[in-house]
């Protein structure tokens, strides 16, 4: 199983700014996955992100709202820019992994407050 | 399309009681079914998995059986304890394909 690091954990931010959130794998990947959880709901996927390719947007997220970056492939960003407390969220990276190559593999997520 | 609809919560046991956390499928073909965990303050972690029709995924106790003449894939556990108190979430997925869909989740909460 690969080992996800997350930075920073937790964050308040006030509205309007962006926060840039940084996901690193202790492995060489091909896709990592963004999602968001709000509060009490299940995962949303916001995108797939591949090495040297742009991120695949699922529907409702758009890359103004959501950059991502995939310099190489133990590393991605997720900004959340023009915020707002909609966004105040836990947003998780996560990567394929397993046998079959069917099972994620989380980070442990960013806290995001957003007044 | 594909979805996952498992039962809502929260559900609250006492310690030692029998758990059953019911969970439905719409796919095609033939998905991975998965059962993740989430502790309080912490991320998703795989609890276990069935790649076929009548496979039974184990782990801490907790077992699943892939049914596929009823769509299900409902988590069961003899004798809860405690430190299960969590956010149980059932899911699909495709080894041909990245996308796992995630259901709604389940708080589950072990009164001593």
């Amino acid at each position: 199983s690969a080992v996800i690091s997350q930075k920073p954990s937790r964050d308040i931010c006030q509205r309007g700014t962006s926060l840039t959130i940084q996901c690193q794998v202790d492995s060489q990947v091909t896709m990592m996955f963004w999602y968001r959880q709000q509060p009490g709901q299940s995962l949303t996927l916001i995108a797939t992100a591949n090495q040297g390719s742009e991120a695949t947007y699922e529907s409702g997220f758009v890359i103004d709202k959501f950059p991502i970056s995939r310099p190489n492939l133990t590393f991605s960003t997720l900004t959340v820019s023009n915020m707002s407390p909609e966004d105040s969220s836990i947003y998780l990276c996560s990567v394929l992994g397993g046998l079959a190559g069917d099972e994620q593999f989380f980070g442990p997520g960013t806290r995001l407050t957003v007044l | 399309g594909n979805s996952v609809t498992q039962m809502e919560g929260p559900v609250t046991l006492s310690e030692e009681a029998f758990l059953t956390i019911n969970c439905t499928y719409t796919a095609t073909g033939y998905p991975s079914l998965f059962w993740y965990v989430q502790y309080p303050g912490e991320g998703l972690q795989l609890l276990l998995k069935a790649t076929k029709a009548d496979d039974k995924g184990s782990n801490k106790g907790f077992e699943a059986t892939y049914r596929k003449e009823t769509t299900s894939f409902h988590l069961e556990k003899g004798s809860v304890q405690v430190s299960d108190s969590a956010v149980y979430f059932c899911a699909l997925g495709y080894s041909s394909a990245s996308k796992i869909i995630f259901g709604s989740g389940t708080r589950l909460s072990i009164r001593p």
